[in-house]
């Protein structure tokens, strides 16, 4: 079965420093890979995907994130944190189950950015 | 074009009431999920509906259930509501095969005293 696992439930950077969310998963397929970004009180909103066209995929709003097949991660990163970031991150692995495609989700982290 | 619509926004329930929560996208997708957030413990499936027609359990179907009404519109129903049904409800729909992103609605926020 595949999963999914966020390294750090909590993150805080401090304003125009970068950005790390960690990401690992487990899967016996291709994946196919998502983050998810959820502001305050807010839906889920569709930050980036790897669709396995290329490695380094760029998303919205600044950040990117790598698939490393060799490590099973899938990072996401910004060069530059602003406080409009600050929000709940989740990676997200799909799961072909005969049927159906399934999102597996992590269990999210939250990102916090000081001024 | 409104994406995926979430009724209510917000309910307060009684032990043991009933509720529908309504779900409806206009992106023409054929598969439709839904949600439930907990603190700490991300997103867990509840339903799915892979096509217009079918529905499947998820994670936690227990206390639940749905009806696909048509392509467009798929509800969510607790019969006998219970505190530990305490939640916010999020619809989600996705196109047909590639990746599955998933479009989600605002969100219900549901609270069962």
């Amino acid at each position: 079965a595949q999963s999914v696992t966020q390294l750090d439930s909590h993150v805080s950077v401090s304003e125009g420093t970068p950005v790390l969310l960690r990401c690992n998963y487990s899967s016996s397929y291709s994946p196919s890979l998502f983050w998810y970004v959820q502001h305050p009180n807010k839906g889920l909103q569709l930050l980036l995907k790897y669709t396995s066209a290329a490695t380094l995929v760029k998303g919205i709003n600044g950040f990117e994130a790598e698939f490393k097949k060799s490590e099973t991660s899938f990072h996401l990163t910004k060069p530059s944190a602003h406080m409009s970031d600050a929000a709940e991150y989740f990676c997200v692995v799909s799961e072909w189950n005969g049927n159906n495609r399934k999102l597996i989700w992590g269990l999210g982290t939250s990102l916090a950015v000081n001024p | 074009n409104a994406g995926v619509t979430q009724t209510p926004k917000f309910q307060v329930l009684k032990t043991g009431q009933s509720m529908t929560l309504q779900c409806a996208q206009d992106m023409n997708h054929n598969s439709m999920y839904w949600y439930r957030q907990d603190p700490g413990m991300g997103l867990r499936l509840i339903y799915y509906s892979a096509s217009e027609g079918t529905t499947d359990k998820g994670e936690v179907p227990n206390g639940y259930n749905v009806s696909r009404l048509n392509k467009r519109e798929f509800s969510l129903r607790l019969e006998s509501a219970a505190p530990s049904q305490t939640s916010v409800y999020f619809c989600a729909s996705s196109g047909q095969g590639g990746y599955n992103e998933q479009f989600f609605g605002p969100g219900t926020r549901l609270t069962v005293l």
